[in-house]
């Protein structure tokens, strides 16, 4: 089974701070891990993906996350928050099947 | 390149009257299609998952149903709404071994009154 924990419903910074948003998980089998990002009244955009290639993954628009295995851990983070940047942020888990496991979401807010 | 269509966009509809949401896919064959609901500040709940024509398997039991009459074609339906059937409706695709990538569609934002 797998489940996941997004630290941090809400979290703001300012335009051109670091973004952190926070996940870990929990899952019997070797991970897949997913962010995804979701805009007002739209769908959900797959940022970047972890299958147990490289641990540091890089996705779209300037956004990265690392997996680690030691912390069960796969925080998204970009190095320099931009208005655009905002939205509702997904992190998911599977092991492998079709199913997957989203957290709750974390709303970004930037400001000004 | 594959897309995903869902509509419609938004829709409003009295208690008790039925629902028919239709997605399709282009770009691809066989897909896995799957149905969602994101009700206001909660996360995703699968609704229904298909991995061919006629096959269906629901996750949640409820007085919805899903079906697939095509190969890329996913509609979800319902005979009699009710009020907490409101919330934005996702579909989306994946291919097997593709690490069980999903990728959505545009969603349907259904308020039921």
């Amino acid at each position: 089974a797998q489940s996941v924990t997004q630290l941090g419903s809400h979290v703001s910074v300012s335009e051109g701070a670091l973004v952190l948003l926070r996940c870990n998980y929990s899952s019997s089998v070797p991970p897949y891990l997913f962010w995804y990002v979701q805009y007002p009244n739209q769908g959900l955009q797959l940022l970047l993906k972890y299958t147990s290639a490289a641990t540091l993954v890089k996705g779209i628009n300037g956004f990265e996350a690392e997996f680690k295995k030691s912390e069960t851990s796969f925080h998204l983070t970009k190095p320099s928050a931009h208005m655009s940047d905002a939205a509702e942020y997904f992190c998911v888990v599977t092991g492998g099947g079709n199913k997957l496991t989203f957290g709750t979401g974390t709303q970004l807010k930037v400001e000004l | 390149s594959q897309t995903i269509h869902q509509w419609p966009a938004t829709l409003v509809q009295p208690v008790g009257s039925p629902l028919s949401l239709e997605c399709t896919v282009e770009g691809t064959s066989n897909p896995n299609l799957y149905w969602y609901r994101q009700a206001a500040g909660r996360g995703l709940q699968l609704l229904f998952y298909s991995v061919g024509i006629g096959q269906i398997s629901s996750e949640v039991p409820q007085n919805l149903s899903a079906s697939r009459p095509q190969d890329r074609q996913f509609i979800l339906s319902s005979k009699k709404l009710l009020l907490s059937d409101s919330g934005f409706y996702l579909c989306a695709w994946s291919v097997v071994g593709s690490g069980e990538t999903q990728y959505f569609g545009p969603g349907t934002r259904l308020l039921v009154l």
